[in-house]
């Protein structure tokens, strides 16, 4: 049980173009999914909160109009790198939470490659 | 807010010898404490959490520790296998909150 999935699991685009990552929990509803950043040997930073059917709480530093985050359903977050750069590129993971539980569940992650 | 620290950096420990990676949190309301593995390429997976109001909590060869006075939890591998080189992240978190992760110990287990 508590299986996340993110899709895709690696994306290669031009610069300014956008991308969109979904993630989704397989066999538990999520009431709040978050995502995260994560550079070449570095730890997880939290971009944004996501809870569904209200709009994301984004950390400091993360421009909330660039990393559009969209909770249409307690199964389904997407996460939209809009006019994606060079500097964009990096792994985003999304995480899932169980109901009102405290344990985050990770997705594989997605590669993000803007050249 | 809270701040996690997580020692050491990088580990490497004979095969079948005993790993343990310490963290250090900040905020005393903080009472969830997991241990996530992540693979090269991969995402996290949990691998064991504790919560503030046990001191200990055992899964097979793997083991966390909770000091909630001294505001640190470790984790403990025993008889590594090469399956267990991995990064391994400790996070806090409280209730509901978002959590905290430390930096990540690289641990290496040499055949």
């Amino acid at each position: 049980g508590a299986v996340v999935s993110q899709h895709p699991s690696w994306v290669i685009c031009k610069s300014g173009t956008s991308v969109k990552i979904e993630c989704r929990s397989l066999d538990f509803q999520a009431t709040t999914m978050f995502w995260y950043r994560q550079f070449p040997k570095q730890s997880l930073m939290l971009m944004a909160t996501s809870n569904e059917g209200s709009k994301a709480t984004y950390e400091q530093g993360v421009e909330k109009d660039k990393f559009l985050i969209n909770h249409a359903s307690l199964t389904l977050s997407t996460l939209t790198v809009t006019s994606a750069h060079p500097e964009d590129s990096s792994f985003y993971i999304c995480s899932a939470r169980d109901g009102g539980k405290d344990t985050q569940y990770f997705g594989p992650g997605t590669r993000l490659t803007v050249l | 807010g809270e701040n996690v620290e997580q020692h050491p950096s990088t580990l490497s420990v004979q095969e079948g010898d005993s790993a343990v990676i310490k963290c250090t949190y900040s905020d005393s309301a903080s009472n969830y404490f997991p241990w996530y593995k992540q693979e090269l390429g991969k995402g996290p997976q949990l691998i064991i959490d504790i919560r503030s109001n046990v001191g200990e909590k055992k899964d097979q060869r793997i083991a966390v520790t909770l000091n909630k006075t001294a505001k640190h939890f470790s984790l403990h591998i025993t008889e590594t296998q090469p399956e267990d080189s991995a990064v391994y992240f400790c996070a806090a978190g409280f209730g509901n909150e978002k959590l905290t992760f430390g930096t990540g110990t690289r641990l290496t287990i040499i055949p």
